[in-house]
């Protein structure tokens, strides 16, 4: 079974400028989480999408971020117009329906300038 | 609000020896405690569970116990080996949505 996937690995854009970060969840996961680790920090939840609804986006930071999960399957995070306090690791996580284990993607860096 | 303290931040122990790891939250109502390991560079591991009407859960090497009247939770590695170096992050299943809190993290360095 593969796990969960994420692109890219790492980007490094400049401030003002608009990222796009996408994650595969496990095959029939309908659970998917977007989490954000800062410099060390601890690592902080953004949203909760239940297949294609958005169940939870309380840890979103602001509105220059969206979230979608269109047909429920892969997801988008998307950063416009990126300041440099968004620099960090983002990470995806999924799980199956009812149950409370989550399984993490390999997340990507992001670096803004 | 929700949060986890985890202690120590950072863990240097010989080859053999024991390590352990603590956290200690916030949320009462919870009732998942997963910790996760990440080697440099990978994805966050599920290593182990506990759910909140167990005590303890030993797992080979690692185990975890939990203390609900103290809103502690551990991870005890024995037998230590250069290969689980790697930062420990505790966390708990807080909200009302499923979302994990977590700890700092713990970098643990077994030096051979």
């Amino acid at each position: 079974e593969a796990g969960v996937t994420q692109f890219p690995s790492h980007s490094v854009i400049e401030k003002g400028q608009t990222v796009t970060l996408r994650c595969d969840p496990i095959s029939g996961h309908d659970n998917l989480y977007w989490y954000r680790r800062v410099m060390g920090k601890e690592i902080k939840f953004l949203l909760h999408f239940v297949k294609e609804s958005k169940q939870d986006e309380s840890g979103m930071p602001n509105n220059r971020f969206l979230a979608e999960r269109t047909g429920g399957t892969y997801s988008t995070l998307k950063v416009q117009p990126a300041e440099l306090e968004d620099s960090g690791v983002y990470f995806c996580a999924s799980s199956w329906t009812g149950t409370s284990e989550q399984y993490f993607g390999p997340g990507t860096r992001l670096t803004v300038t | 609000g929700e949060n986890v303290e985890q202690h120590p931040s950072t863990l240097s122990v010989q080859e053999g020896d024991s390590a352990v790891i603590k956290c200690t939250y916030s949320d009462s109502a919870s009732n998942y405690f997963p910790w996760y390991k990440q080697e440099l560079g990978k994805r966050p591991q599920l290593i182990i569970d506990i759910r909140s009407n167990v005590g303890e859960k030993k797992d080979q090497r690692i185990a975890v116990t939990l203390n609900k009247t103290a809103k502690h939770f551990s991870l005890h590695i024995t037998e230590t080996q250069p290969e689980d170096s790697a930062v420990y992050f505790c966390a708990y299943l807080g909200g009302s949505q499923g979302n994990l809190i977590f700890g700092k993290g713990t970098k643990l360095s077994v030096k051979p």
